[in-house]
């Protein structure tokens, strides 16, 4: 298994909603990322877990927080957005080391209304 | 600071035809470098990856190149089909000691293939 497995692949949820996206890959890597896309930009980075630990770009809001229940699942939960945080998020894991194994999964879809 | 430059922005070309998109960048210290395909609304999906020895790597009618001495790659698209209209974006990872290694991305180059 070469792949990092999405769900779902559409989102739609008003503002007031509790969602959650998933994240899962079987290769074996010690790292996962999780990416917020918007439309011609390139993937901005929200958190890392690797080595059994999270790390967290500051700039992203509370409303995102990522739980990671084994070294296979990485999910994002998402509470209380805001239009502007529609978006492709994209769930990235790679192998220890030197990155090399880098792999990205095919995307939710999210619309927040 | 890390970055990756990425040229042209945007590239037309004819069904057949042959390409070359570029990158340039600032990554240290540097650790490998990887085109990727990215259709709209998918994920990116990897076509090449090189590090500081390799000097160039294929994968069917895509090849890349690598100078580690003057910080440039670039994607050849060999014969040109309908369906490599997609984005392609250049990701250059910085060597790290924590055990994680974040990636630089480019902003891509967005390919438009007509028949």
């Amino acid at each position: 298994d070469t792949e990092v497995t999405q769900t779902p692949k559409h989102l739609v949820m008003g503002m007031t909603n509790k969602k959650s996206l998933k994240c899962e890959q079987h290769m074996g890597h010690r790292a996962m990322y999780w990416y917020k896309q918007k439309a011609k930009k390139p993937p901005e980075l929200m958190f890392v877990y690797s080595y059994e630990k999270l790390s967290i770009n500051e700039s992203v809001p509370s409303r995102f927080s990522p739980e990671c229940p084994n070294s296979s699942l990485l999910n994002l939960h998402l509470h209380a957005l805001q239009p502007e945080d529609s978006a492709l998020y994209l769930c990235a894991s790679s192998q220890d080391g030197a990155n090399y194994g880098y792999t990205f999964g095919s995307g939710t879809r999210l619309t927040v209304v | 600071k890390n970055q990756v430059e990425q040229s042209p922005q945007s590239l037309i070309i004819l069904e057949g035809k042959n390409c070359t998109l570029q990158c340039n960048y600032t990554v240290s210290p540097f650790s490998n470098l990887r085109w990727y395909k990215q259709d709209t609304g998918r994920g990116p999906v990897s076509l090449t990856i090189m590090t500081f020895s390799e000097n160039t790597k294929s994968n069917g009618r895509y090849t890349a190149t690598l100078d580690a001495d003057t910080k440039q790659s670039s994607l050849h698209i060999t014969a040109s089909q309908l369906s490599d209209s997609a984005s392609y974006i250049c990701v250059v990872s910085a060597g790290s000691s924590g055990g994680s290694y974040i990636p630089t991305f480019g902003r891509g180059t967005s390919l438009i293939v007509h028949p």
